[in-house]
């Protein structure tokens, strides 16, 4: 069945540090791929979004580009900020019902 | 006011209780979803709708059920609660014509002693 595999955490950087997190994926067909944000206290906001192969998909600072021929959609940002303090979830979505898998979540801390 | 409410926020209960989480949202979407999150594991799909008459089983339904009582709203209950159902749990809403893109609630904990 389709899966997730994104790198462990807790990632510690500094401020306006680079920042990447490893996603690699597995699914049958051609897979849209997420990265799904979770602030302490809250339900996870859609990042971002690519929907075939070398989209990169973008927002507040972020991208990812999926890599078809590596089966992988790693999230970057230039440099974070304390406010980028959170966890974040790589995601596929597959299948005729819509199905979202979800990896296990990679913890961020942004340390001033 | 937030798109997707649920209640409680935080409960704690005793094992063999029933209890009831309630989910609601004003996003007009027909698809709506119960989670769990456990750390290391990620979040797991419990039960999913795609309208009031199409219920599906997710991939850890056992010693859960639903009720989809309208469009907007969706309800989880642990018919005999047991401790390592103790979890945070969250509603989920998508568009029907916006693939994937699911709406997350704030998350009930719940916690079963």
């Amino acid at each position: 069945g389709d899966s997730v595999t994104q790198m462990e955490g807790p990632v510690t950087l500094s401020e306006e540090a680079f920042l990447t997190i490893n996603c690699t994926y597995t699914a049958t067909g051609y897979p849209s791929l997420f990265w799904y944000v979770q602030y302490p206290g809250e339900g996870l906001q859609l990042l971002l979004k690519a929907t075939k192969a070398d989209d990169k998909g973008s927002n507040k600072g972020f991208e990812a580009t999926y890599r078809k021929e590596t089966t992988s959609f790693h999230l970057e940002k230039g440099s974070v900020q304390v406010s980028d303090s959170a966890v974040y979830f790589c995601a596929l979505g597959s299948g005729g019902y819509q199905k979202v898998t979800f990896g296990t979540g990679t913890k961020l801390q942004v340390i001033p | 006011d937030a798109d997707v409410t649920q209640t409680p926020r935080n409960r704690i209960t005793k094992t063999g209780k029933r209890i009831m989480l309630e989910c609601s949202q004003t996003k007009g979407h027909d698809r709506m979803y119960w989670y769990r999150q456990d750390p290391g594991l990620g979040l797991r799909l419990i039960y999913y709708s795609f309208d009031v008459k199409d219920i599906n089983k997710g991939e850890i339904s056992d010693g859960y059920s639903v009720s989809r009582q309208a469009q907007a709203k969706f309800s989880l209950s642990l018919e005999s609660a047991i401790p390592n159902q103790t979890a945070l749990y969250f509603c989920a809403t998508s568009d029907s014509r916006t693939a994937y893109e699911q709406y997350f609630g704030p998350g009930t904990r719940l916690t079963v002693t």
